[in-house]
């Protein structure tokens, strides 16, 4: 078990709906990191979030947002869904941003929400 | 911008063979680099990780990687494979060069032949 959350584990909806993936990181851990894995794309990252803070940003799509609340969890939004939004989606955490010198860090993961768009 | 290249989307091992998957990396700045394994339908677990200490580093369940700036390598090697070892391998590298978050190459599937 890494510590990290998420939830839902599975689901399924129909396109041009709106979903959102919840993701409660390890107790402590400041950073969260959205990724998502397809056949095709492989693992993409999506958004980073620190402390509260957008950090870095991947190739999240508009229809797509997250944030991060005071409690440190964080949630993704995905809406208008497309067929091609089925994936995998993972939520990793870390004390402090990752590869930072000085700092002996690494990302936990959760265990994925499978979305499939239907 | 930091990238990371593994060779060969397949390894297929006989059990008790030689485990190697590769993994090449890029960045102008000294790179933190990161082996996670992920099992069916799981998520991504930390097997070991390079963070500019020794060269020579050693994970979970036998497996070790060395980091060869000269090469920009980190290949992960397993001595003496198991049935248990069948999964996938991503190679991950971050740093400041990537916003310090994590930049994984495009995974390696290994099977383990009994």
């Amino acid at each position: 078990d890494s510590g990290v959350t998420q939830t839902p584990k599975h689901l399924i909806t129909a396109t041009g709906q709106r979903v959102t993936l919840r993701c409660s990181p390890r107790s402590g851990d400041l950073s969260v990191y959205w990724y998502q894995q397809s056949l095709d794309q492989g693992l993409q990252f999506l958004i980073q979030y620190y402390n509260g803070e957008e950090r870095a940003k991947g190739n999240i799509l508009e229809r797509f947002s997250a944030q991060q609340f005071p409690d440190l969890h964080s949630e993704l939004n995905l809406s208008s869904l497309e067929l091609g939004d089925s994936a995998l989606y993972f939520c990793a955490s870390s004390s402090s941003p990752l590869g930072q010198t000085g700092l002996n860090t690494e990302a936990f993961f959760g265990q994925g929400t499978r979305l499939t768009v239907v | 911008a930091q990238s990371v290249t593994q060779l060969g989307s397949h390894v297929s091992v006989s059990e008790g063979a030689l485990v190697l998957l590769r993994c090449n990396y890029s960045s102008s700045v000294p790179p933190y680099l990161f082996w996670y394994v992920q099992y069916p339908n799981q998520g991504l677990q930390l097997l070991l990780k390079y963070t500019s200490a020794a060269t020579l580093v050693k994970g979970i369940n036998g497996f070790e990687a060395e980091f060869k700036k000269s090469e920009t390598s980190f290949h992960l090697t397993k001595p003496s494979a198991h049935m248990s070892d069948a999964a996938e391998y991503f190679c991950a590298v971050s740093g400041a060069d990537s916003s310090y978050k994590l930049i994984f190459g495009s995974g390696t599937r290994l099977l383990v032949r009994p």
